[in-house]
């Protein structure tokens, strides 16, 4: 399977600590894309790197690629209880067009 | 500009019966992708439509179909319904997706489906 692969499952920090979360793939990209869903509703796009990328910022979000490890980190800093959600990450695989593979999510809980 | 919209968002069939769900995607998006989400097998690819084409299809029995229309509104329906069909199934939409795929992809809401 193509499926990625996010540590941890589950995590719990207190609100103001900053969250880390790690996903893997197994075959090569075009890029790689984090999703954050609240209580099984849709899917919020959080921010996308393509694979000649290394690091991208948005906000409070820093997303790292290394394509040699088949890697990516996400960055939460100063965590917020509306942080509190499953983040996922997808990938788009080269010759996959459009076809997101997803991991199994990460499981992110912020302590008000 | 607004967003993807599913119809319906909650819907309760029996066994054998079939279901067809409704995505409207953002206005000039013309790729429309489908997705399986379960707590058992997560989320899962169920196919792409450009142009009113099959571009992308994942490994779902046949059951399982869709079709998209001139106005890029899509439709996926499930025949023979059983059981596990019961999912929330969403759906994305994007500009135009394709080979070298750069695109950020904007899900709806989702329909839950119960499958008794």
């Amino acid at each position: 399977s193509q499926q990625g692969e996010e540590d941890p499952q589950a995590l719990s920090i207190q609100e103001g600590e900053n969250a880390t979360m790690n996903c893997s793939y197994k075959t090569s990209i075009n890029n790689l894309q984090w999703y954050r869903q609240n209580s099984g509703r849709g899917l919020v796009h959080l921010i996308l790197i393509r694979s000649n990328e290394r690091e991208k910022h948005s906000g409070r979000l820093r997303v790292t690629l290394d394509t040699s490890k088949k890697s990516s980190s996400l960055l939460i800093t100063a965590s917020r209880a509306a942080d509190t959600a499953s983040y996922f990450c997808a990938t788009i695989h080269t010759g996959a067009n459009s076809k997101l593979t997803f991991g199994k999510g990460i499981t992110l809980s912020v302590r008000p | 500009k607004a967003g993807v919209t599913q119809t319906p968002r909650y819907l309760i069939k029996t066994r054998g019966q079939q279901v067809t769900l409704s995505c409207s995607p953002i206005s000039g998006h013309r790729s429309v992708s489908w997705y399986q989400q379960t707590p058992g097998q997560g989320l899962q690819f169920l196919f792409e439509y450009f142009s009113e084409t099959q571009r992308n299809k994942g490994n779902f029995p046949g059951r399982f179909s869709g079709r998209q229309f001139s106005n890029s509104r899509s439709e996926m329906n499930v025949s023979t319904l059983e059981l596990g069909d019961s999912a929330l199934y969403l759906c994305a939409s994007s500009l135009s997706g394709g080979e070298g795929y750069q695109e950020t992809q904007y899900f709806g809401p989702g329909t839950r489906l119960l499958v008794l």
